[in-house]
């Protein structure tokens, strides 16, 4: 079946340490991102990349990085520097050549900072 | 730049009755747009899209949206909700520019009682 991994579901990691996220899509999607869900605030978009070794800044985009290798993945990397990372983390992907930028979510990881 | 708002945060609805999530946007171009669902732990999946022509679109388990560009509004109703509907909402949308960038309203949890 095709569609988007995220793993780990859950994350638990110490304070000041860097963690990455994974996220691979098997739909042969050009365009990836990833997007932060804090409860109420819905979701804001961190980086998002619409070809390999090309991405760019969303609106949160401090104290993340990214990386984009590989057509079908697409990795996170909280840092040190995000000051509040205890979140739900989401990755989608996108067919570029649609106009309308559907795009389809995988099950997300649940990131918590102790 | 386009904006979504969400006017209720959560709705409480009895079992079978008809529930009504209000979703207006903002947007100096044409837009899409999108209702999203989220049930608890998951990621959001596509529940229907306005591209074009009838403005009426409905989804398969019962939901309908109506795109009304006069009061820029794109409503989610269902004439009956069951447990199952249980979710959060998201509205989003997309301009017809292409922009690789989908803007989402802060959600609207909708919770159905027995």
């Amino acid at each position: 079946d095709g569609g988007i991994t995220q793993s780990p579901k859950y994350l638990f990691r110490k304070e000041g340490q860097n963690v990455t996220l994974s996220c691979e899509q098997n739909l042969n999607h050009d365009a990836m991102y990833w997007y932060r869900q804090d409860p109420g605030q819905g979701l804001r978009l961190i980086y998002y990349s619409q070809i390999v070794n090309d991405f760019q800044k969303g609106d949160i985009a401090e104290g993340y990085s990214v990386s984009r290798e590989k057509k079908e993945s697409f990795p996170l990397t909280v840092t040190s520097a995000q000051k509040n990372p205890t979140a739900f983390y989401l990755c989608a992907s996108s067919i570029e050549e649609h106009s309308y930028n559907e795009q389809f979510f995988g099950p997300g990881t649940r990131l918590t900072v102790l | 730049a386009q904006s979504v708002t969400q006017l209720d945060s959560q709705v409480p609805v009895f079992e079978e009755a008809p529930v009504e999530l209000r979703c207006n946007y903002s947007s100096s171009v044409s837009v899409y747009l999108f209702w999203y669902v989220q049930y608890p732990n998951q990621g959001l999946q596509l529940l229907l899209k306005y591209l074009s022509g009838s403005t009426l679109v409905e989804s398969i388990n019962g939901f309908e949206a109506e795109f009304n560009k006069s009061q820029t509004s794109f409503h989610l109703r269902k004439p009956s909700v069951h447990i199952s509907d249980t979710a959060e909402y998201f509205c989003a949308v997309s301009d017809r520019a292409g922009s690789y960038q989908l803007t989402f309203g802060k959600g609207t949890k909708l919770s159905v009682i027995p």
